[in-house]
């Protein structure tokens, strides 16, 4: 079992529907939980991020996190073409040295929105 | 552009050649990430750099595998002998020090291997 587990879809959806995607994961030493949003051919890029277990809002996307299920989501409301892209999830481990982190990433969802 | 840039963006080589990427994370990011990403697979943690000290390194980062990154600038990763599984996409990510987690992640350089 994969220490992250994200249904890689694909996902298709009208233009204004709302978009559900989640992960689970089995490492209770995660920190941090994300969400990246990847283009094709284009690097990861953040779209939020949530320490504690509930819900972060912004603009129409929100992050929740549910630590005792170990399960996280992203809601997409009001859903635009432009918003076709592939979605990671992404969780923080502490690297032993340094004081920093390594991300450990879902397989990633592929999304489109029709017009 | 003030972005984590990579170079080359893309790059075939013959199966038992060996390639060399760079990486230039944003100025004054003293932490910097390499990534390796299959198709249809999210980023996997190769190796982490705090200033010019290799700190981590996973074990996907096989013996044919190193990096440097020799003033706590730029950095390199170098694959020797490539072999057809190490055609990937190769991101690198850089954060800043201090209490800002998010890493930033470049364009890629994406490695086929023939």
């Amino acid at each position: 079992q994969k220490e992250v587990e994200q249904d890689p879809g694909p996902l298709s959806v009208p233009e204004g529907a709302i978009v559900s995607l989640n992960c689970t994961y089995s490492n209770s030493a995660f920190q941090y939980f994300m969400w990246y949003r990847q283009y094709s051919r284009k690097g990861p890029e953040l779209l939020m991020y949530t320490y504690s277990s509930g819900n972060k809002e912004d603009g129409r996307f929100t992050a929740q996190v549910d630590k005792s299920s170990k399960y996280i989501s992203l809601f997409i409301r009001d859903s635009q073409p432009s918003d076709s892209a592939t979605y990671l999830c992404a969780m923080s481990l502490r690297i032993t040295q340094g004081g920093s982190e390594k991300l450990v990433f879902g397989k990633g969802t592929k999304l489109t929105v029709n017009p | 552009d003030t972005g984590v840039s990579q170079d080359p963006r893309h790059k075939i080589t013959k199966r038992g050649q060996n390639v060399t990427f760079r990486c230039d994370p944003i100025s004054e990011h003293n932490r910097l990430y390499w990534y390796r990403q299959t198709l249809g697979q999210g980023p996997e943690f190769l190796t982490y750099f705090q200033n010019e000290a290799q700190l981590e390194k996973s074990r996907l980062l096989s013996d044919r595998f190193s990096a440097e990154r020799p003033k706590g600038s730029f950095s390199t990763l170098e694959i020797q002998r490539t072999e057809q599984g190490d055609s990937a996409m190769y991101l690198c990510a850089s954060r800043p020090s201090g209490s800002s987690y998010e890493q930033y992640f470049g364009p890629g350089t994406r490695l086929t291997v023939t």
